[in-house]
């Protein structure tokens, strides 16, 4: 069945530094792609978002870019902000009536000023 | 705009018991979802309604079970409660039809703890 994989966290940046979070999807067809971020106590909220291959994605200094060569997905920032400490998911859904989001595990990631 | 809002916040409930959890969808949107989240987990699907017909689910028994109601508000009930099912509950909405990968936006969910 579909799924996605996450690299392993927590990762721990300081202020500034280069992020990459790691995902890898297997699925039959073309699916969309998502990656969501939940903050402390909240629910999850659309980070950015590509729909088939070679898109690009962007939010708040956030990208990533639909492989489909390497059925992947990587998440992507230039200097990470203490206020990017958050939990990212990754994940996938077909574009089929009736289906829903399949995630990743979820990284956590930790910023220090 | 009113987004996603789930009731209630946190519960606590005894194993054995049943359990119902609310949801209001976002204005304009006629699907909804519910997802299990356990501690330190990714959400796991458990059943999708469009136009009050359940048109998708995951891998749950069938004592997961769900309504949608004419303003596309929704519950998720759990009878025969067990340890296993404590965990955060999210509720996400989105417009259905033909826009198939079209942003679900989530509530912040419902805290169960099963003791």
């Amino acid at each position: 069945g579909d799924s996605v994989t996450q690299m392993e966290g927590p990762v721990t940046l300081s202020e500034e530094a280069f992020l990459t979070i790691n995902c890898t999807y297997t699925a039959t067809g073309y699916p969309s792609l998502f990656w969501y971020v939940q903050y402390p106590g909240e629910g999850l909220q659309l980070l950015l978002k590509a729909t088939k291959a070679d898109d690009k994605g962007s939010n708040k200094g956030f990208e990533a870019t639909y492989r489909k060569e390497t059925t992947s997905f990587h998440l992507e920032k230039g200097s990470v902000q203490v206020s990017d400490s958050a939990v990212y998911f990754c994940a996938l859904t077909r574009n089929q009536a009736g289906t829903a989001l399949i995630f990743g595990k979820g990284t956590t990631l930790s910023v220090s000023s | 705009e009113t987004g996603v809002t789930q009731s209630p916040t946190h519960l606590i409930k005894t194993r054995g018991q049943q359990v119902t959890l609310r949801c209001s969808s976002q204005s304009g949107h006629n699907t909804v979802s519910w997802y299990q989240q356990a501690l330190g987990q990714g959400p796991q699907f458990i059943f999708q309604y469009y136009r009050e017909e359940e048109n998708g689910r995951g891998n749950f028994p069938p004592r997961f079970s769900g309504l949608q109601f004419p303003n596309y508000s929704s519950e998720l009930n759990v009878n025969a409660l067990e340890l296993d099912d404590s965990a955060l509950y999210l509720c996400a909405s989105r417009p259905g039809g033909r826009q198939l990968n079209t942003e679900a936006f989530f509530g912040q969910g419902t805290r169960l703890t099963v003791v």
